[in-house]
């Protein structure tokens, strides 16, 4: 039974690279949440997808961030065009339809230079 | 805008003592409230997890309760151990139907062999 699974672990990008972050959520659940924690912040919600779909993308910033569930793979958070105060942990976590308790990955690590 | 607040900040204790961490949030409209543990590098792990309805939940050494009417909830940690070294994040469900969690900054707990 694995967790969730994000990778990479760490991710180094200089600015105006792009960066993609993926999750595998835990198996069989159909929903998929981003969280990201700044430095000396606490987590921050970003969006929530389920299976083809954004369900609430409330958190996230109107450029350059976009998310994907598609039906077949994992989950990615894509980040174009990166500047350094996007330097952060990048969380994913999942539930299965109607669970209320959210399973976290170990998180991505991304470092703009 | 629903605030969760986490005091205090830091907290470092000698190995066996009982302690408690002290969560707050500004709006009682919560459907849950949360407590995790989040290791250096690590996700989070979910510890426990309090409905709405519920005053108290427990789970070995770990006691946590909520107050909606005065917005609070507390972790206990009972008989301490070096192991529980850990940062702890409270985070409530808040508004609607998505399992949005919103976040405290965390208690930085040491525990002194």
């Amino acid at each position: 039974n694995a967790g969730v699974m994000q990778n990479p672990r760490h991710l180094v990008r200089r600015r105006g690279q792009e960066a993609r972050l993926r999750c595998s959520p835990v198996k069989g659940h159909s929903h998929v949440y981003w969280y990201r924690q700044l430095p000396e912040e606490g987590l921050k919600f970003m969006v929530y997808l389920q299976k083809e779909n954004i369900i609430d993308e409330s958190g996230m910033p109107k450029e350059r961030f976009s998310a994907e569930f598609p039906k077949e793979g994992p989950s990615i958070l894509r980040i174009q065009q990166v500047v350094r105060g996007d330097s952060a942990a990048y969380f994913c976590a999942s539930s299965p339809p109607g669970g209320e308790k959210l399973f976290f990955g170990s998180g991505t690590q991304l470092s703009v230079l | 805008k629903q605030e969760v607040t986490q005091i205090p900040a830091a907290l470092s204790v000698p190995e066996g003592e009982n302690l408690v961490l002290n969560c707050s949030f500004t709006d009682s409209a919560i459907y849950n409230l949360q407590w995790f543990r989040q290791d250096p590098g690590k996700g989070l792990t979910s510890l426990l997890l309090i409905q709405s309805s519920q005053r108290e939940q427990t789970s070995g050494r770990l006691n946590a309760s909520l107050d909606k009417s005065s917005g609070r909830s507390t972790l206990y940690i009972a008989a301490s151990q070096p192991g529980d070294s850990a940062t702890y994040l409270c985070a409530d469900r808040y508004g609607g139907a998505t399992n949005k969690l919103i976040f405290g900054t965390g208690t930085l707990l040491a525990v002194q062999p």
